[in-house]
């Protein structure tokens, strides 16, 4: 399967800092990538859908302003976390998909702390 | 009511046990059906695909999908202790993108 590369695995934030999260595809284009957030024990829980050249389509509930999403380029879409907080500490999870095939792939999630 | 439903676990069972997971939703519509396996502190990996109803396997897994009921399932033949992992099934609609629905996992460990 395609390659999607999330960097960084870890990080730990004090409060009140940004954060930034890459997420990279790396042997094709991806023209939607999503963006998830995953509690411990609980399901992936979509944030955002973001097209490369557009704004991002965000879910209920999550804040635009606090949860950046940058689509750039078709292989590499950036979520960062503005002024964070101890309840923002979670697993964050990317996917990418290339517009023609059914399934999108995923990076492999960023743990972040924030203490 | 969730949109998918899956039963958390955790599930123990001896190794070369056959596995079975399932899931359960409630719109009709969804018509893509997919089992990711997921393990600690990783991202999720694909390991099955079905588009609307029927059975496909894959080496040690089958999938199944029964429409009429709603109802999803995952199938580990020969269960390995490396098969120790969360299993999610995910489902999505036809022309919704690739946005997928995803159960809460099933925390699964096949013990020697």
């Amino acid at each position: 399967g395609a390659v999607v590369s999330q960097h960084p695995s870890r990080v730990i934030c004090k409060s009140g800092t940004s954060v930034k999260i890459e997420c990279r595809s790396l042997d094709f284009q991806a023209t939607t990538m999503f963006w998830y957030r995953q509690f411990p024990k609980q399901s992936l829980m979509l944030m955002a859908t973001s097209n490369e050249g557009s704004k991002a389509t965000y879910e209920q509930g999550v804040e635009k302003d606090k949860f950046l999403i940058n689509h750039a380029s078709l292989t590499l879409s950036t979520l960062t976390v503005t002024s964070a907080h101890p309840e923002d500490s979670s697993f964050y999870i990317c996917s990418a998909a290339d517009g023609r095939n059914t399934e999108a792939f995923f990076g492999q999630g960023t743990r972040l702390t924030v203490v | 009511q969730k949109e998918v439903e899956q039963d958390p676990g955790p599930l123990s069972v001896p190794e070369g046990a056959i596995v079975s997971l399932n899931c359960t939703y409630s719109n009709s519509a969804f018509q893509y059906f997919m089992w990711y396996r997921q393990y600690s502190r990783k991202g999720p990996e694909l390991l099955m695909y079905t588009y609307s109803s029927g059975n496909k396997e894959d080496g040690r897994f089958t999938a199944q999908v029964d429409k009429s009921s709603k109802y999803i399932s995952l199938f580990i033949r020969d269960s390995q202790p490396s098969d120790s992992a969360t299993y999610l099934c995910a489902m999505r609609l036809t022309g919704g993108g690739n946005k997928l629905t995803f159960g809460t996992g099933t925390q699964l460990k096949v013990e020697l």
